[in-house]
């Protein structure tokens, strides 16, 4: 069983169009996280949701908007897409959100590619 | 904010060699996270430390509070190990994440 997923895989979309990307965990686990992967493999993270609360939201754009319709579900909406925006998205999930004793489990990924 | 370096930012070794990657950050923290990731993108979280020393398997990873700075061993190297490893310093302001080593084990 996949303990992180994400869909789509890939997702490619034109300028100025609407996308989500799906989350779904099932380990059981409060804390969900989104993360952005630029063309230059930096990673940053995004948000991080605990039991559906917001409680990071990094310095993004708010065309970015996180939903998390339950705990184990954390989707990211992105309205009026940009050629910036193309990156690679992970989501990930843990069980005490960033404690020492904490281990993050990361989604595969989604890849999206705005024209 | 806090800045987050990771030395060597490239990294070759022969299999078997004991590697050491660096983190070092600015300002003070309440975790520091080591990520891998693997050549196909998959990411894994290897330690999440906030003192002290922690284990797993070949692995081995410290930190060093006063000196803000942490290190990454891999002990008996394998050309399964080549990836790329990342640390995040997690502070006040938020996660903070280094560019990432890239070390290749050869055969």
């Amino acid at each position: 069983d996949t303990a992180v997923s994400q869909t789509p895989k890939y997702l490619v979309t034109q300028m100025g169009n609407d996308k989500s990307i799906k989350c779904e965990q099932n380990l059981g686990h409060d804390t969900m996280y989104w993360y952005k992967q630029d063309s230059k493999k930096f990673l940053k993270i995004m948000f991080s949701y605990n039991n559906k609360e917001l409680i990071i939201n990094e310095t993004v754009p708010n065309r970015f908007s996180p939903k998390s319709p339950d705990k184990a579900h954390l989707n990211l909406h992105i309205n009026s897409l940009e050629l910036g925006d193309s990156a690679v998205y992970f989501c990930a999930s843990s069980r005490l959100g960033f404690q020492p004793q904490d281990t993050q489990y990361f989604g595969p990924g989604t890849r999206l590619t705005v024209l | 904010k806090n800045e987050v370096e990771q030395s060597p930012q490239n990294l070759t070794a022969q299999e078997g060699e004991f590697i050491t990657i660096n983190c070092s950050y600015s300002v003070g923290i309440s975790a520091l996270h080591w990520l891998q990731q693997h050549p196909g993108g998959g990411i894994v979280s290897l330690f999440m430390l906030s003192s002290g020393k922690k284990k797993h398997g070949r692995l081995i990873a410290t930190i060093n509070i006063q000196e803000k700075h942490s290190s990454l061993h891999i002990t008996a190297s394998h050309p399964r190990d080549s990836a790329v490893y990342i640390c995040a310093a997690r502070g006040a302001d938020g996660l903070t994440f280094g560019k990432g080593t890239h070390l290749i084990i050869q055969p």
